[in-house]
């Protein structure tokens, strides 16, 4: 069945560091990629999203590319900022209909300044 | 516009007694879902409704869960005799058909402990 297996956290790091949380998927046919956020004390959010291969999603300096070909969707940013401390979830839903997303487990990351 | 609201916010109950928690959706749109979320994890899907229809409620763990949408707006999930382990966040969500790639926003959750 469709399952999104990211990266054990948690993961620290300092400011101005640089990023990388794994998300690899398994799926039938072409899903939705998708990373959310949430903040302390706050509700889930959609970060960025991509609904193609090769499709690149952006917002507030972090990246995330659909790579069919090793069915990833790795969440980047170049320089962190104590105020991104927060867990993150890759998630995914088939196609682009309406329909149930799938999470991963969510990555807590800290950051120190 | 409002987002997605979440009634109650916390909810302690004992075991054995029936809760109901309530969704109500960002205005017009017409897919509404609800996930759990145990400490630790990330959400799991229970339903989703298109318009005032369960579209999908693979989700649901057992019968002793049940949810709503009489009107196609508000939702209602219910959980009859609760046990321990249906201690969670219950989120919901909504999304629009005209929006592209499924973009679901999600209300603050309610936090239930049943003990």
């Amino acid at each position: 069945g469709d399952s999104v297996t990211q990266m054990e956290g948690p993961v620290t790091l300092s400011e101005e560091a640089f990023l990388t949380i794994n998300c690899t998927y398994t799926a039938t046919g072409y899903p939705s990629l998708f990373w959310y956020v949430q903040y302390p004390g706050e509700g889930l959010q959609l970060l960025l999203k991509a609904t193609k291969a090769d499709d690149k999603g952006s917002n507030k300096g972090f990246e995330a590319t659909y790579r069919k070909e090793t069915t990833s969707f790795h969440l980047e940013k170049g320089s962190v900022q104590v105020s991104d401390s927060a867990v993150y979830f890759c998630a995914l839903t088939r196609g682009s209909t309406l329909g149930r997303l799938y999470f991963g487990r969510g990555t807590q990351l800290t950051v120190w300044p | 516009g409002a987002g997605v609201s979440q009634t109650p916010s916390n909810k302690v109950t004992e075991k054995g007694k029936y809760v109901e928690l309530r969704c109500d959706p960002i205005s017009g749109h017409t897919a509404l879902y609800w996930y759990r979320q145990s400490l630790g994890q990330g959400p799991e899907f229970l339903i989703y409704f298109q318009g005032t229809g369960a579209a999908d409620d693979s989700g649901l763990p057992n019968d002793r869960f049940f949810a709503v949408r009489p009107e196609g707006s508000v939702s209602t999930l219910k959980i009859q005799r609760t046990e321990r382990g249906d201690s969670a966040v219950y989120l919901c969500a909504s999304s629009s058909p005209t929006g592209q790639g499924n973009e679901q926003f999600f209300g603050p959750g309610t936090r239930l402990t049943v003990l």
